[in-house]
């Protein structure tokens, strides 16, 4: 069935360095894959997105990749700061038609220490 | 900037009593989602809804579940008999137009089944 694994399950990482969270996916027919981020006893906020037309989006300090043939996909965060301490949710989901479920990944808790 | 709403933001319930959870999607959106995350673990789908039908359910989403769009504006999840196993916290999330896979997720309900 449809599956998408994480890694790291936890990272801690010192205030400005750089985090790198790790995604597959089993659905080959998947082409849209968010990342979500969730603070504790809040809702997930989608913070990037990229879709199988893609290799790499960027947005400021946060970047995915994506390598479609290895159903790899991979949350970059540059400079950390506090702030982004929280946890991360990739996920995937088919493109288009009347279904657009995102099987979510079991998420990475970021501690950014300052 | 438009959100989605949910109420209650927690629901306590006795096992085996009938729970309604409502949700506001985002008003022009045509795509509605239940999604489950028990404490600690990853967001499960459970049901999506477009077209004032069911386009999709997963294995969670048994006979006990049942969703409605009973006006232009509501979306709502009823677990007929909960049980215990049922307490989780329940989002919604509501995405555009076809191919635009955006979901936008609401606060949650935290369901609580003593």
């Amino acid at each position: 069935g449809e599956n998408v694994e994480q890694h790291p399950s936890t990272l801690s990482v010192q205030e400005g360095d750089s985090a790198v969270i790790k995604c597959t996916y089993s659905d080959s027919a998947s082409n849209y894959f968010p990342w979500y981020k969730q603070e504790l006893g809040k809702r997930p906020q989608l913070i990037i997105d990229i879709r199988s037309n893609v290799g790499e989006k960027k947005d400021q300090r946060i970047a995915v990749t994506l390598n479609k043939t290895a159903k790899h996909f991979s949350l970059h965060i540059t400079e950390t700061q506090p702030e982004d301490s929280a946890v991360y949710f990739c996920a995937a989901s088919p493109y288009g038609g009347a279904t657009n479920k995102l099987i979510f990944g079991t998420g990475t808790l970021l501690a950014v220490q300052p | 900037e438009p959100e989605v709403t949910q109420t209650p933001s927690h629901q306590v319930t006795q096992m085996g009593q009938e729970v309604i959870l409502r949700c506001v999607p985002i008003s022009n959106h045509l795509y509605f989602y239940w999604y489950r995350q028990i404490l600690g673990q990853k967001v499960e789908f459970l049901v999506s809804f477009y077209n004032n039908e069911i386009s999709e359910k997963s294995e969670i989403f048994d006979d006990q579940f049942s969703v409605e769009r009973p006006d232009g504006s509501n979306f709502t999840l009823k677990i007929r008999s909960t049980k215990l196993e049922d307490s989780a916290m329940y989002f919604c999330a509501s995405s555009g137009l076809a191919g635009y896979n955006e979901q936008f997720f609401g606060p949650g309900t935290r369901l609580t089944v003593l």
